[in-house]
């Protein structure tokens, strides 16, 4: 079967660098995204990897080992806009997309 | 360019009720994506429509059904509604045929918010 794995729940403070999990586990992989949500907004695409290694995008950097099933993202100088869900979802051999449960950032002054 | 529109944004209905919600996907998509969210649950697939047709279909009993237009807009009807149907349903569109790549995101709306009491 196919299963994702994020943190619940994060804090950080604003200035600083936070690394969100995504562990999976598929018997087939055709590349991991990352989404943001705000409270009531709709998830907003942030990267996309099917490749080993970091992407790094801005402040954004979005992290893949296949090997390892694992996956993160890194925001760098947070800022209290930050404060989201991150959504971690795997797109199977399918290509059907597959998603964890969101981890909820909270960015303190 | 305008994003994908959902509506209504709220919604409450009441046990046994049939619930319809609606979607416009961005302009010249013709896939859309049908997602419930449930508070502390990932995003659940719950169908995917392209080119009019019915593609793929999540783990959901029939009483969750669809359409697509001729416009690639679409509706998403729920029958004999249920306590546990009280979700976030989330719209989203893509190019033609599915997102493959990261050129080929999905694109969300902001979502309809179905209340059952």
């Amino acid at each position: 079967g196919q299963n994702i794995d994020q943190p619940t729940e994060m804090t950080a403070t604003e200035g600083a660098i936070v690394q969100i999990n995504c562990t999976y586990q598929t018997s087939g992989f055709n590349g991991l995204f990352w989404y943001q949500q705000h409270a009531g907004e709709a998830p907003t695409f942030l990267s996309y990897n099917v490749l080993d290694g970091l992407e790094e995008k801005g402040r954004f950097s979005s992290f893949l080992s296949r090997s390892k099933g694992y996956s993160y993202l890194l925001l760098k100088e947070l800022q209290m806009k930050d404060s989201a869900s991150y959504l971690c979802a795997l797109m199977d051999s399918n290509y059907q997309l597959i998603w964890g449960a969101g981890t909820k950032l909270i960015i303190k002054p | 360019e305008a994003g994908v529109t959902q509506s209504p944004t709220h919604l409450i209905k009441t046990r046994g009720q049939q619930a319809t919600l609606r979607c416009s996907p961005i302009s010249g998509h013709t896939s859309v994506y049908w997602y419930q969210q449930a508070l502390g649950l990932g995003l659940q697939f719950l169908l995917w429509y392209d080119e009019g047709e019915e593609r793929n279909r999540g783990n959901f009993p029939p009483r969750f059904s669809g359409r697509q237009f001729p416009n690639y807009s679409s509706e998403l009807n729920v029958n004999a509604l249920e306590l546990e149907d009280s979700a976030l349903y989330l719209c989203a569109s893509s190019r033609p045929g599915g997102p493959y790549s990261g050129a080929n995101v999905l694109t969300f709306g902001a979502g309809s918010r179905l209340t059952v009491l």
